[in-house]
């Protein structure tokens, strides 16, 4: 168990659909952070929140988008959903960039 | 901005053999460094960093990374491998906030 805690661990959803995904961050970690995984275009940065604020934003499509509440606890929100956007989604929670992430074990989205 | 190159999709090696995983960074300046392991159906685990320092990093399992700045190279070593370091590896760097991943490196182990 590496503290971060990723929730659903799969999801299977239909085109058009909305999901919200579920990361709650290593305890004493303010920043968290978004990646999504697929073979083609392997570990894309999303995006990072530290204490509650947008800090950083990588490729991250307009259809998603996230948050994190003041108990640290972070949401991903993907919407209007295509085939495409089937992937492993990671959250990953630490201290300072300078020390590394803690890596939760993923939310494996299918859309079908 | 920041970025890593994994030089080689797959790597072979035979139990007991020396494993070279290489990675080349491209930053302003000097960049924190990472290796980082993925098994199948998990997460990535962090194996070892570099930040400032020893540019001599040793990490778990065994593994170690060499910061070479000349060479713009931080390759990940282990004297000899174990069939449970068949995994996928990546490579990262991270300036200020994000941490940007190499495409990873898909280590087999023969017997």
């Amino acid at each position: 168990d590496s503290g971060v805690t990723q929730t659903p661990k799969h999801l299977i959803t239909a085109t058009g659909q909305r999901v919200t995904l579920r990361c709650s961050p290593r305890s004493g970690d303010l920043s968290v952070y978004w990646y999504q995984q697929s073979l083609d275009q392997g570990l894309q940065f999303l995006i990072q929140y530290y204490n509650g604020e947008e800090r950083a934003k990588g490729n991250i499509l307009e259809r998603f988008s996230a948050q994190q509440f003041p108990d640290l606890h972070s949401e991903l929100n993907l919407s209007s959903l295509e085939l495409g956007d089937s992937a492993l989604y990671f959250c990953a929670s630490s201290v300072e960039s300078g020390n590394g992430y803690t890596f939760g074990s993923g939310t494996r989205l299918t859309v079908v | 901005a920041q970025s890593v190159t994994q030089l080689g999709s797959h790597v072979s090696v035979s139990e007991g053999a020396l494993v070279l995983l290489r990675c080349n960074y491209s930053s302003s300046v000097p960049p924190y460094l990472f290796w980082y392991v993925q098994y199948p159906n998990q997460g990535l685990q962090l194996l070892l960093k570099y930040t400032t320092g020893a540019t001599l990093v040793k990490g778990i399992n065994g593994f170690e990374a060499e910061f070479k700045k000349s060479e713009t190279s931080f390759h990940l070593t282990k004297p000899s491998a174990h069939m449970s370091d068949a995994a996928e590896y990546f490579c990262a760097v991270t300036l200020h906030n994000d941490m940007r991943f190499g495409a990873g490196t898909r280590l087999t182990v023969k017997p």
